[in-house]
C-alpha cells in the first residue's frame, strides 16, 4: 500500500484479556517500529525490527508485551492479560533504514482496557 | 538518554499570523523529524532535517546541530494548521528509535 496500515483502528477489551495489534509497513521498508502514545507518558518507543536481526525490545514495558515480524513484513504486537494502564494509542512506523532514515507512521490502534 | 524539549507548550494564533516553534535536544543526533499530529491522531511528516534549512510551502524548518536546536516556522497560519507539533530525534546506536518531545499544541482561530 501507499502508507503504513494498522488494524484494528479501535479495540475495546476487558481487563485480563489478550489482544493482538497488526501493522503492515510500507512496501520496501526494512525497518519497523512500534511506539505507544498515552496521556501520562507521551510518545514512547516499544520495539524495533530490522531485517533478520534480533529485535530491540528495550522499550517493552513488561513481559506481557511481545511482538513478532513474519517474513520481514507484517508485524503483530501482542499484549497478554491486559491492564487498564495499557490503554493508549499504539503506533507503528517503518523506514528504509538507509542513511536518510525517515520514519513514516500508521494511523494507530486506540486500545481501551475496561 | 537524550532529552528533547519543545516550546512553547501551547500557542493560540489568529488566522494569518506567523509562529516559531522550538525544539532543544541534549546531545548530538543523527536524525531529526518534525511531525504534525492532526485531530484524528495521524502523525504527518513535515520535515526530515538533521541539519540545515528546508522549506515546504508555508512551513520551513532550520536545525543547528552544533547548538542542539531546531526551529519550525509556520507562516500565514490557517485553521487547518491546528493540532500538535512534535519534534523527534534519533540518537544513534543500533536502534534508530525516535525520542519525542512533549509537543506544542497549536490552535489557529478564524
Amino acid at each position: 500500500g501507499a502508507g503504513v496500515s494498522q488494524s484494528p483502528s479501535n479495540k475495546v477489551t476487558e481487563k485480563g484479556k489478550d489482544v493482538e495489534l497488526r501493522c503492515d509497513p510500507i512496501s520496501g521498508h526494512t525497518a519497523l517500529y512500534w511506539y505507544r502514545q498515552s496521556l501520562g507518558q507521551g510518545l514512547e518507543f516499544l520495539i524495533y525490527f530490522q531485517g533478520n536481526s534480533a529485535p530491540d525490545k528495550s522499550g517493552l514495558p513488561s513481559d506481557r508485551f511481545s511482538a513478532e515480524r513474519t517474513g520481514g513484513s507484517v508485524s503483530t504486537l501482542t499484549i497478554q492479560r491486559t491492564q487498564q494502564e495499557d490503554s493508549a494509542v499504539y503506533l507503528c512506523a517503518s523506514s528504509r533504514q538507509t542513511d536518510q532514515n525517515e520514519q513514516f507512521f500508521g494511523p494507530g490502534t486506540r486500545l481501551t482496557v475496561l | 538518554g537524550i532529552q528533547v524539549e519543545q516550546s512553547p507548550p501551547d500557542l493560540i494564533l489568529q488566522e494569518g499570523a506567523n509562529s516559531t516553534l522550538r525544539c532543544n535536544f541534549s546531545d548530538s543526533v543523527n536524525n531529526l523529524q518534525w511531525f504534525h499530529q492532526n485531530p484524528w491522531g495521524q502523525l504527518i511528516n513535515l520535515f526530515y532535517i538533521p541539519s540545515g534549512t528546508k522549506q515546504n510551502g508555508r512551513l520551513s524548518a532550520t536545525t543547528v546541530a552544533t547548538e542542539r536546536y531546531s526551529l519550525l516556522y509556520i507562516s500565514s497560519s490557517q485553521t487547518t494548521d491546528s493540532g500538535v507539533y512534535f519534534c523527534a530525534v534519533e540518537g544513534g546506536g543500533a536502534t534508530n528509535k525516535l525520542i519525542f518531545g512533549t509537543g506544542t499544541l497549536l490552535a489557529v482561530q478564524p
